[in-house]
């Protein structure tokens, strides 16, 4: 599996955009890109996945860089409640491939 | 709606004890998965399973062992408790490629 390599920690003003990157070089072409999260004592929560399209939900924003080595998650509107670790994840595309996690971005929201 | 819960939430045992932490899915998953947090690390992956009546060891599995023997369920069992699996625990199930819906852990101290 492709190594991911995400900055330890940020701050981020609440109600500004918090704008989390990943360095995924290695990454594969049948490889996605997953983002979790991990607020603190929980167990982590899905946000949003890609393979080489940008993506949009109600969470977040995914953009992928073009030759796909890096890629952005974006929290447009960032509030106290998404003061969590958030986890870069470079996965295969294979039947029940397991999730292996790094040490993350600690992002802390400040008021 | 479906779910994933892990019983139970807390549980202090002895040294030497045999301890099984349970793990309930609804989402009629295939794959299913066991993590350990230790306090300021990320998760890292004890056992998997592909389906019923199939089971894998992950990077720390020494110490324990897992049983499918339904889609629904997959005990964790530590068979002698050691003080070096005190630790939060959790559980997680997906589907082929996508999400993975984790647990919301069990804090497992070993005294």
């Amino acid at each position: 599996d492709a190594k991911t390599t995400q900055p330890p920690s940020m701050d981020c003003a609440e109600g500004r955009a918090a704008n989390l990157p990943c360095n995924h070089s290695t990454i594969s072409g049948n490889e996605y890109v997953y983002w979790y999260r991990q607020i603190h004592s929980q167990g982590p929560q899905y946000i949003i996945h890609g393979l080489k399209n940008n993506e949009t939900n109600e969470m977040a924003s995914l953009i992928i860089t073009e030759d796909r080595k890096s890629s952005t998650l974006i929290l447009p509107h960032a509030t106290l409640r998404d003061t969590a670790v958030y986890y870069c994840i470079v996965r295969p595309l294979r039947a029940g491939n397991m999730l292996t996690f790094g040490g993350g971005t600690r992002l802390m929201v400040k008021p | 709606d479906a779910e994933i819960t892990q019983s139970p939430r807390h549980k202090i045992t002895e040294t030497g004890r045999q301890v099984t932490l349970a793990c309930h899915q609804t989402w009629n998953h295939n794959n299913m998965f066991w993590y350990r947090q230790d306090l300021g690390h990320g998760l890292r992956l004890i056992h998997y399973s592909y389906g019923v009546q199939d089971t894998n060891k992950g990077e720390v599995s020494d110490g324990y062992s897992v049983s499918r023997s339904n889609t629904e369920d997959l005990p964790l069992t530590l068979e002698s408790a050691a003080s070096s699996q005190t630790s939060v625990y959790f559980c997680a199930s997906s589907d082929r490629i996508g999400e993975a819906f984790f647990g919301q852990g069990t804090r497992l101290t070993v005294v």
